[in-house]
């Protein structure tokens, strides 16, 4: 299948500062990438929708000034965390869809703890 | 409305067949997806289901699709212990961001040796 690279796939901040996390598809163009946060022992819960060259589209709750969304390119969406706080501790999963195969694939996922 | 829900739990001995069920509820779902995952990992792929297709078969794995009731099965035959893992069902909906999957709640199983 198609590949998504996500990096890091780790990282620990400190409270207040921001993170950014690429999602990128290595082998295909991907002019739709999904945002997902996982809490430990549960689903994945849809942040956002992130079309290439337009606003990602806001899943309800979410709030877009604290997860800021940038998909400037058909093989690059980046996720910023502003002002991390230790609640928005998670894993945050991308995936991207392949329109010619009309399936998404994931990345490996980051883990961010916030201290 | 989305809602796709899941049991929590499956343990099953090396060697038998895993049956993992889902319910969903949207009805203009296109695509019915398995997704595996590991410990600190992704999501991989597993296999899917065009909502017209009632059953399809991938190796060790079967998926069977009963539209009517809403209900979807993964069966893994010749279970092994590298299938510990959670496994999510999800389908596909159309929205007008485009198509977006809703994940159920994910199935723990556990392979006993």
């Amino acid at each position: 299948g198609a590949v998504v690279s996500q990096h890091p796939s780790w990282v620990i901040c400190k409270s207040g500062t921001s993170v950014k996390i690429e999602c990128r598809s290595l082998d295909f163009q991907a002019t739709t990438m999904f945002w997902y946060r996982q809490f430990p022992k549960q689903s994945l819960m849809l942040m956002a929708t992130s079309n290439e060259g337009s606003k990602a589209t806001y899943e309800q709750g979410v709030e877009k000034d604290k997860f800021l969304i940038n998909h400037a390119s058909l093989t690059l969406s980046t996720l910023t965390v502003t002002s991390a706080h230790p609640e928005d501790s998670s894993f945050y999963i991308c995936s991207a869809r392949d329109p010619g195969l009309q399936q998404a694939f994931f990345g490996q996922g980051t883990r961010l703890t916030v201290v | 409305g989305e809602d796709v829900e899941q049991s929590l739990f499956l343990s099953v001995r090396e060697g038998d067949s895993s049956v993992i069920n889902c319910t969903y509820t949207d009805s203009s779902s296109t695509y019915l997806y398995w997704y595996k995952q590991e410990p600190g990992a992704g999501l991989q792929l597993l296999t899917y289901i065009f909502s017209n297709m009632d059953m399809k078969q991938d190796q060790r794995l079967t998926v069977l699709l009963n539209k009517k009731d809403k209900h979807l099965s993964l069966r893994i035959a010749d279970t092994q212990t590298g299938d510990s893992a959670i496994y999510f069902c999800a389908e596909s909906i159309s929205s007008a961001a485009g198509n977006k999957l809703t994940f159920g709640g994910g199935t723990r199983v556990l392979v006993k040796p």
